[in-house]
C-alpha cells in the first residue's frame, strides 16, 4: 500500500490501555482543527474536529483537547484496539480564507494485543 | 466516506511524458483539493478548487496544473513527469460550510521512472 512515513514518531501501547497522541500547531490565527486517522494504503479518515471556542470535545472513544496557550492539540484513544493502529495526523485551519489544512507530520499508534 | 473516487489507483511512467490524474466526487461538495504525500513530509497542498473552473495554487503547484469543468470531477494533470514527482497523490473534497472538514479519496501511486 501507500507509504505514509517511513520515520515518523511512534506510539507504543497494549491492547485495552487508553492512547495519547500530541500535536503541537503553529498558527495561533488557526480556529478550526481536525484529527485524521490513515490506514496503511488507504486516503486520511476523519476522526474529530474541534473549534478555536472549545478547550475539549468528546466522540466515540475519542477526545480532544486543544491548549490555545500552548498551541497545543492532543487526541485521547480510550480503551485502544487493533484496529486503532494507524498513523494519526493532526490538521489546522490556517487560511480561512482558501479553507486548506496545513497538516502536521504524523505520530504512528502501534497497538500490541 | 465522502464518495471520492480517484482513477488510475496506480501509474507507472516515464521522464517526460504527460500524466493526467482524476478525482470524482459525488457529494456535490464545492471544493476539492490535490494533496500529495511523501515520507518526511506529510501532506502538501497542490491545487484547490473552489468551484466550477475557479481554482488556486497551494504550496507545492510547480509542475502542476489543474482543471475543473464540473462539479464533480478535478483532474491534476503533470505536463512533463519528472523523477521528483513520484509520490502518492490524495484528493480531498469539502463542502465549504461551517465545518469545513476534508474527506479523502483512496490515493494514487504515481512512479516516475
Amino acid at each position: 500500500g501507500e507509504s505514509v512515513g517511513l520515520h515518523l514518531p511512534t506510539l507504543s501501547v497494549q491492547e485495552g490501555d487508553n492512547s495519547i497522541i500530541n500535536c503541537a500547531y503553529s498558527n495561533s490565527a488557526s480556529d478550526y482543527f481536525i484529527w485524521y486517522k490513515q490506514e496503511s494504503g488507504k486516503g486520511p479518515q476523519f476522526i474529530i474536529d474541534i473549534r478555536s471556542n472549545m478547550d475539549k470535545r468528546q466522540g466515540q472513544r475519542v477526545t480532544v483537547l486543544l491548549n490555545k496557550t500552548v498551541k497545543h492539540l492532543s487526541l485521547q484513544i480510550a480503551a485502544t484496539q487493533p484496529g486503532d493502529s494507524a498513523v494519526y495526523f493532526c490538521a489546522e485551519n490556517i487560511d480561512t480564507g482558501r479553507r486548506a489544512l496545513t497538516f502536521g507530520s504524523g505520530t504512528r499508534l502501534q497497538v500490541q494485543p | 466516506d465522502a464518495g471520492i473516487t480517484q482513477s488510475p489507483r496506480h501509474k507507472v511512467t516515464e521522464t517526460g511524458t504527460p500524466v493526467t490524474l482524476r478525482c470524482h466526487q459525488t457529494e456535490n461538495h464545492r471544493y476539492m483539493y490535490w494533496y500529495r504525500q511523501d515520507p518526511g513530509h506529510g501532506l502538501r497542498l497542490i491545487h484547490y478548487s473552489y468551484g466550477v473552473k475557479d481554482t488556486d495554487k497551494g504550496e507545492v503547484s510547480d509542475g502542476y496544473s489543474v482543471s475543473r469543468s464540473k462539479t464533480e470531477d478535478f483532474l491534476l494533470t503533470l505536463e512533463s513527469a519528472t523523477s521528483s514527482q513520484t509520490s502518492v497523490y490524495f484528493c480531498a473534497t469539502a463542502s465549504g460550510g461551517a465545518g469545513d472538514t476534508q474527506y479523502f479519496g483512496p490515493g494514487t501511486r504515481l512512479t516516475v521512472l
